[in-house]
């Protein structure tokens, strides 16, 4: 247990339904990222926070998604009207700013 | 940053010690190797980091020579519980990470 929970751990949702990630990082730490992992492959970067500033987006997030980050604690990652492509491991981490991120057990999203 | 290649899979019996060898030609002055590892439906786990010559914690070493164009990860015995998929990553102390493939080390009894 890295101490990084994401709810929930399986999410199964119809195409073009709207999903929302949640995400818990290590209390102390102030930079949170979202990463997008799918079969065979490495985790893909989508999104990282610095306390509640969004500061960098992959081209990766569509403007279907967003993610929030208030008071620069939990965050949201949501998904709307989600496409069969979407389907895939949502990963986040937590991290100080130095050295090694810390990843949660993600969510894992199938849309049918 | 830097792109890396590294070996697709590995196999190896129990007891072995496994050596995944991560080329990062292109690697900056500035940016550390570090090595994660992946157990299914896990997120991503931190083994060692390094920048030049030798690391070594309770987990693996890390060889990394003078030009630091590759890095070698050992795992020494290895037991069926380190089969997992291994990735190198170039990085800064800050920052997102951005893997690869990485490398799936099967250990057989």
């Amino acid at each position: 247990d890295t101490g990084v929970s994401q709810n929930p751990r399986h999410k199964i949702t119809k195409r073009g339904q709207n999903v929302t990630f949640r995400c818990d990082p290590i209390s102390e730490h102030n930079r949170l990222y979202w990463y997008r992992q799918t079969l065979g492959q490495g985790p893909e970067f989508l999104t990282y926070f610095q306390n509640e500033a969004q500061l960098e987006k992959s081209r990766l997030l569509s403007d279907r998604f967003s993610a929030e980050r208030p008071k620069g604690s939990f965050s949201t990652l949501e998904i709307q009207r989600t496409e069969q492509g979407d389907s895939a491991m949502y990963l986040c981490a937590s991290h100080t700013g130095y050295n090694e991120q810390f990843f949660g057990p993600g969510t894992r999203l199938t849309v049918l | 940053l830097a792109k890396t290649t590294q070996p697709i899979s590995m196999d190896s019996y129990e007891g072995q010690e496994v050596n995944i060898t991560c080329s990062h030609n292109n690697i900056a002055t500035n940016d550390y190797i570090t090595w994660y590892q992946q157990f299914p439906s896990q997120g991503p786990r931190f083994i060692i980091q390094g920048y030049k010559t030798k690391v070594t914690n309770e987990v693996a070493s890390l060889f990394i020579p003078a030009d630091r164009k590759s890095s070698t990860l050992s795992l020494p015995r290895v037991s069926l519980s380190d089969t997992a998929v291994y990735y190198c990553l170039p990085t800064k102390s800050w920052g997102k990470l951005q893997f690869g493939a990485g490398t799936q080390v099967v250990v057989t009894p």
